[in-house]
């Protein structure tokens, strides 16, 4: 595609319940990441995925936060038994090669948590 | 990776050339400098990216003195649009993951 396309926009969800968000990177993108933003905060480091390499996860919160990348391509971001915490914009990136390459971002989850 | 401090908010006038400077007082040899832009509700956008001296492009100018210890962003003539966060992040082509900082607010006033 033209672009990181992110879905869906907007989720909301009860507190306790699983959400899947998705990311789907640029065509031929190897590496993507998965950053997490809070209103009026900086962005977070979540989990980064480059080719066939195990992902990096030092960035997940907890064992509630998952992420995996099927086929080197899409990739979703899923929390289990949401918190009222997890409450923030989820952004997805991409960049051709590596780290410190043009990093290409999504318009992001908006997801809300009750 | 290098850690980098940015003055947390900025204002300045529309017309006005805005200069925004990032320091990197640990920067390794290997390091690029990149800045990224972002404004409310969307995901940051790269803006620009150098290793020493100066680099332009149709966005804004990068300078980056001979010692590389920190780097600065000119925008010229800013507009009410320029409102938005921007980011410095340090680090290697193909080294570690990308870390942003809490980045500058820069406010553009009327």
């Amino acid at each position: 595609g033209a672009g990181v396309s992110q879905s869906p926009s907007n989720k909301v969800t009860e507190k306790g319940k699983d959400v899947e968000l998705r990311c789907d990177p640029i065509s031929g993108h190897t590496a993507l990441y998965w950053y997490r933003q809070s209103l009026g905060q900086g962005l977070e480091f979540l989990i980064y995925f480059q080719g066939n390499s195990a992902p990096d996860k030092s960035g997940l919160p907890s064992d509630r936060f998952s992420a995996e990348r099927t086929g080197g391509s899409v990739s979703t971001l899923t929390i289990q038994r949401t918190q009222q915490e997890d409450s923030a914009v989820y952004l997805c990136a991409s960049s051709l090669k590596a780290t410190n390459e043009k990093l290409f971002f999504g318009s992001g989850t908006q997801l809300s948590v009750l | 990776l290098a850690k980098t401090t940015q003055p947390i908010s900025m204002d300045s006038y529309e017309g006005q050339e805005v200069n925004i400077t990032c320091s990197h007082n640990n920067i390794a040899t290997n390091d690029y400098i990149t800045w990224y832009q972002q404004f409310p509700s969307q995901g940051p956008r790269f803006i620009i990216q150098g290793y020493k001296t100066k680099v332009t492009n149709e966005v804004a100018s990068l300078f980056i003195p001979a010692d590389r210890k920190s780097s600065t962003l000119s925008l010229p003539r800013v507009s009410l649009s320029d409102t938005a966060v921007y980011y410095c992040l340090v680090g290697p082509p193909g080294g570690d993951k990308i870390i942003f900082g809490k980045g500058t607010r820069l406010h553009i006033l009327p």
